[in-house]
């Protein structure tokens, strides 16, 4: 069975300092995993993908996420966090034959000033 | 502007009571897909659907049809709503391929009385 697990529900940071929201995975053949982020009152909008290649992604506003096939995880990360990016993230990953995604239960990400 | 509208924002209505939640892509996007989302559940899959009258169901696909009779157009119908159906819906379209973004809409809060 697929699956994604995001194993914390909040995670508390201060501005400028550093960011990680946690992923893993479980999926049958190569795994193409998803970052989205999801603002009170609207859609997810799309971050970054890991298709295949470096294990390090960039995406959008300053964020990257780690592919580390050995530990199923693909971790999201930011340098330096900003109050802006207080939200809900979900972790995605989609098979092979993309017909189904599969999402995780979502990490409320808080940066405080 | 590319988008994914989802029309009515909110709903209110009674069990048993049919209603239809409209969706339209404006992407020329194949694939298009509805979710929901509910707390500490993350988005679970209803239906999907590759390209214009081909739909599959999803992970949560009970108490729900859908059409796909033109390519920007995949409505989420709900023939006799029940009250486990209250949710938060997304619909999502994206261009087709292992490695392509969904694209999300604002979504329809439904509460079912």
């Amino acid at each position: 069975a697929q699956s994604v697990a995001q194993p914390e529900d909040q995670v508390n940071v201060a501005e400028g300092n550093p960011l990680t929201v946690k992923c893993t995975y479980s999926v049958s053949g190569n795994p193409y995993l998803f970052w989205y982020v999801q603002y009170p009152n609207r859609g997810l909008q799309f971050l970054l993908k890991y298709i295949t290649g470096d294990n390090l992604v960039k995406g959008s506003y300053g964020f990257e996420a780690e592919f580390n096939k050995s530990q199923t995880s693909f971790h999201l990360k930011k340098p330096s966090a900003l109050v802006s990016d207080s939200a809900l993230y979900f972790c995605a990953v989609s098979s092979g034959n993309f017909n189904k995604f599969y999402f995780g239960s979502g990490t409320k990400l808080n940066v405080k000033p | 502007e590319a988008q994914v509208t989802q029309n009515p924002r909110y709903l209110i209505t009674v069990t048993g009571k049919k209603l239809t939640v409209t969706c339209s892509q404006n992407m020329n996007h194949e694939y298009m897909s509805w979710y929901r989302q509910d707390p500490g559940l993350g988005l679970r899959q209803i239906y999907y659907s590759m390209n214009v009258e081909v739909t599959d169901k999803g992970d949560v696909p009970e108490g729900y049809k859908v059409s796909r009779k033109e390519k920007r157009n995949f409505p989420l119908i709900l023939e006799s709503p029940s009250p486990n159906q209250t949710s938060l819906y997304f619909c999502a379209s994206a261009r087709g391929g292992n490695n392509s973004p969904l694209h999300f809409g604002n979504g329809t809060r439904l509460t079912v009385t």
